[in-house]
C-alpha cells in the first residue's frame, strides 16, 4: 500500500454513460498525476494537477474526459459518454512536487465499457 | 519509433539465475525510474536515477546519460520477482510528464 487510493477499484458501465474516478493521493503531495494504461501497453500521461491548478494535460484527453482537484487534496477524473475505447486501467500518482521526487502510484481503476 | 523502449519484452528465468532488462530512450531526459507492475495492476517504484547506479536489495539499476540507456538487473531472482517491469523517463523541465516503456515481462520459475 502506497498511501494513494482510488475509488472504485472496478467500474463496468454501458457505452454512453457517464463515470467518475476518485484519488486520494498521500496528503502532503502537492503534485497529483493521472494516467491510462490499456492492456498490453505501458501507462500514458493524461494531466496532471499542482495542488488545484491542472497544469497539463495530454492530447489523448479529449473533450469528453475532465480533470478536477478542487481543494488541492483529492481528484476526480470523468468521462462523459464513454466509449468501448475508454476501457483502460486509470491510475493515479502523487509526489510532493520537489524536483527529482519519485511518484507514488495508487492500485487504478479498471473501466470496462460495454 | 517508441520514445522508450525495452528489451526484452518477456523474460523466462529459472529461480537464481542473473536477469538483466534493457531500456533506450531518445528523448532529452531529467530522470529515469524503473516500476514493477503485478498482475493486479499496481505499480511500484523501485528506482529513480539521473546517473551512474543505484542498489537496492537484490535490485541494482543503471544508467548511461550519453547512451541514453539504462538496465535493471535483479540478481538471485525468485519466483516473487514474477511482474511486469517498467522503464519510464521524466522529459527534461517535467518530472511529472513521464513517458512510459512497454514493459517487460518477467517469469521466474522455481
Amino acid at each position: 500500500d502506497t498511501g494513494v487510493s482510488q475509488n472504485p477499484r472496478h467500474k463496468i458501465t454501458k457505452r454512453g454513460q457517464n463515470v467518475t474516478f476518485r484519488c486520494d493521493p498521500i496528503s502532503e503531495h502537492n503534485r497529483l498525476i493521472w494516467y491510462r494504461q490499456t492492456l498490453g501497453q505501458g501507462p500514458e500521461f493524461l494531466t496532471y494537477f499542482q495542488n488545484e491548478a491542472q497544469l497539463e494535460k495530454s492530447r489523448l484527453l479529449s473533450d469528453r474526459f475532465s480533470a478536477e482537484r478542487p481543494k488541492g487534496s483529492f481528484s476526480t477524473l470523468e468521462i462523459q459518454r464513454t466509449e468501448q475505447g475508454d476501457s483502460a486501467m486509470y491510475l493515479c500518482a502523487s509526489s510532493l512536487g520537489l524536483a527529482r521526487e519519485t511518484q507514488y502510484f495508487g492500485p487504478g481503476t479498471r473501466l470496462l465499457v460495454l | 519509433k517508441n520514445e522508450v523502449e525495452q528489451s526484452p519484452q518477456n523474460l523466462t528465468a529459472q529461480e537464481g539465475e542473473f536477469i538483466t532488462i534493457n531500456c533506450s530512450y531518445s528523448v532529452g531526459i531529467s530522470a529515469l525510474h524503473w516500476l514493477q507492475q503485478h498482475p493486479g495492476g499496481g505499480i511500484v517504484s523501485l528506482f529513480m536515477l539521473s546517473s551512474g547506479k543505484k542498489k537496492h536489495g537484490r535490485l541494482i539499476a543503471t544508467i548511461n546519460i550519453q547512451e541514453k540507456h539504462s538496465s535493471l538487473h535483479i540478481t538471485a531472482s525468485h519466483p516473487r520477482d514474477s511482474a511486469v517491469y517498467i522503464c519510464a523517463v521524466s522529459l527534461v523541465g517535467s518530472y511529472d510528464k513521464v513517458i512510459f516503456g512497454p514493459g517487460t515481462s518477467l517469469s521466474v520459475i522455481p
